[in-house]
């Protein structure tokens, strides 16, 4: 039973490029919650996306946007890339119950890195 | 937003020794949730807390929920090289699903 599975691992881009991440969520989950994890520092929530809809959002700006497909995966996706968006991304899925995430067990992926130079 | 602090940010001590993080906030959290995250890979869920007050154990790990879950606290007895990592605490809001990560604490446990 795989995982979360997240490409690429690595990537590099520069100012002003666009990005897009994508994420598998754990076989018979159907939540995708997105995080930025900068060097030294603890994950930060992005969105999450539950039905292929987005159903919460953090202090992110609107560059930042995502997807997800009816398989459950999902994308995210970062326009206008800042220096400052180099951090590692990472993917967790979860299983929502009755359109309701109470305490959810969430399983992340390993991320992937980007680098903007 | 919600905020949680993480003491110390970074602990390097010997094989053997006994540590504690600290997670704080001023804000009530639903649950509160211990991550362990190694270099390269994704946090690991170690243990959920919900009521306050509570007290769980894995091994040689005590994780404790403050009585007005707003703290908690990760003991860890007779480290070992493999405890080595960074300890994430992350609280969900009494309202909705997202969760909010503390700093992180970053432990070494040299041999």
């Amino acid at each position: 039973d795989a995982g979360v599975t997240q490409s690429p691992t690595h990537l590099i881009k520069t100012r002003g490029q666009q990005v897009t991440l994508r994420c598998s969520p754990k076989s018979g989950h159907d939540t995708v919650s997105w995080y930025q994890q900068a060097l030294g520092q603890g994950p930060q929530f992005i969105f999450q996306y539950y039905e292929e809809e987005e159903r919460q959002r953090g202090n992110f700006p609107d560059r930042f946007s995502g997807h997800q497909f009816p398989n459950y995966s999902s994308e995210l996706n970062v326009n206008a890339l800042l220096l400052g968006d180099s951090a590692l991304y990472l993917c967790a899925s979860s299983s929502t119950t009755g359109g309701i995430a109470t305490n959810e067990k969430l399983f992340f992926g390993s991320g992937t890195q980007l680098s903007v130079l | 937003t919600q905020l949680l602090e993480q003491s110390p940010q970074f602990l390097s001590i010997q094989e053997g020794e006994n540590l504690t993080v600290y997670c704080n906030s001023s804000s009530v959290f639903s649950s509160l949730q211990w991550y362990r995250q190694e270099p390269g890979e994704g946090p690991v869920l170690l243990v959920t807390v919900v009521t306050g007050g509570e007290v769980k154990k894995l091994k040689r790990l005590t994780f404790q929920f403050g009585d007005a879950r707003k703290d908690s606290s990760l003991h860890i007895t007779a480290a070992q090289p493999g405890d080595t990592g960074l300890y994430l605490c992350a609280g969900r809001e009494t309202s909705g699903s997202r969760l909010t990560f503390g700093e992180g604490t970053q432990l070494t446990v040299n041999p």
